[in-house]
């Protein structure tokens, strides 16, 4: 079974820009959820879906970031305008439920320049 | 959530048993331990979760003490692929609030 796919998996672009990242979840798991990580830190979350649902976005920064999951499946993660300051891996994963363990992906590496 | 503290580093020997300490003297009864693992370029990887008893799966065990402050994870014979930042986490039982928060876990290397 295929695992979280992520897309793209690296990233550059130039500051100002917009980007999006995109994520198709493990099959039939509900919770989704979207993390920054920084180089040489932990995974932070920025937003948590109960099936189509943001149910957690509390640590997401409104004013540039945005994301959608439609239907429920898969979702993007929008950046706009990026900042230098975004530069860093983001990280989607999946969870049957959302007290259940969640499953990576491998992330997508974002450089702004 | 509970905040966990691990050592930021350690090395193990191939071959040899990896005992990883975890910290989390303010446990609440309704809380799970979590281990996640992350291989370089890699995302977090599941590795093993419990209340209260012991656990044991094909990655490795994990040892909670009676009172329910302080954990080990326990990779059985380490291999070079085992290198990786490991963290351990406190995550509510419950759905309400669920979400996992890392910490800076423990940057493990296996040598050889």
């Amino acid at each position: 079974e295929a695992g979280v796919v992520q897309s793209p998996r690296y990233k550059i672009i130039e500051k100002k820009q917009p980007v999006a990242f995109w994520c198709n979840p493990i099959s039939g798991h509900n919770t989704l959820y979207w993390y920054l990580q920084n180089l040489g830190q932990g995974p932070e979350l920025l937003i948590r879906y109960e099936n189509e649902e943001a149910v957690d976005d509390s640590q997401l920064p409104k004013d540039r970031f945005s994301a959608e999951r439609l239907k429920g499946v898969d979702s993007t993660l929008k950046i706009q305008p990026a900042e230098l300051g975004d530069s860093a891996v983001y990280l989607c994963a999946s969870s049957l439920e959302s007290n259940t363990e969640a499953f990576f992906g491998q992330g997508t590496r974002l450089t702004v320049v | 959530d509970a905040k966990t503290t691990q050592p930021p580093s350690m090395d193990c020997a191939e071959g040899r048993a990896a005992n990883l300490p975890c910290n989390h003297s303010t446990i609440s009864g309704n809380e799970y331990v979590y281990w996640y693992r992350q291989i370089h370029s890699q995302g977090p990887q599941y590795i093993i979760h419990g209340l209260k008893n012991n656990e044991t799966n094909e990655m490795a065990s994990l040892i909670i003490t009676e009172d329910r402050k302080s954990s080990t994870l326990i990779l059985p014979h380490a291999t070079l692929r085992d290198t990786a930042v490991y963290y351990c986490i406190v995550r509510p039982r419950l759905a309400a609030g669920n979400k996992l928060t890392f910490g800076g876990g423990t940057r493990v290397l296996v040598k050889p």
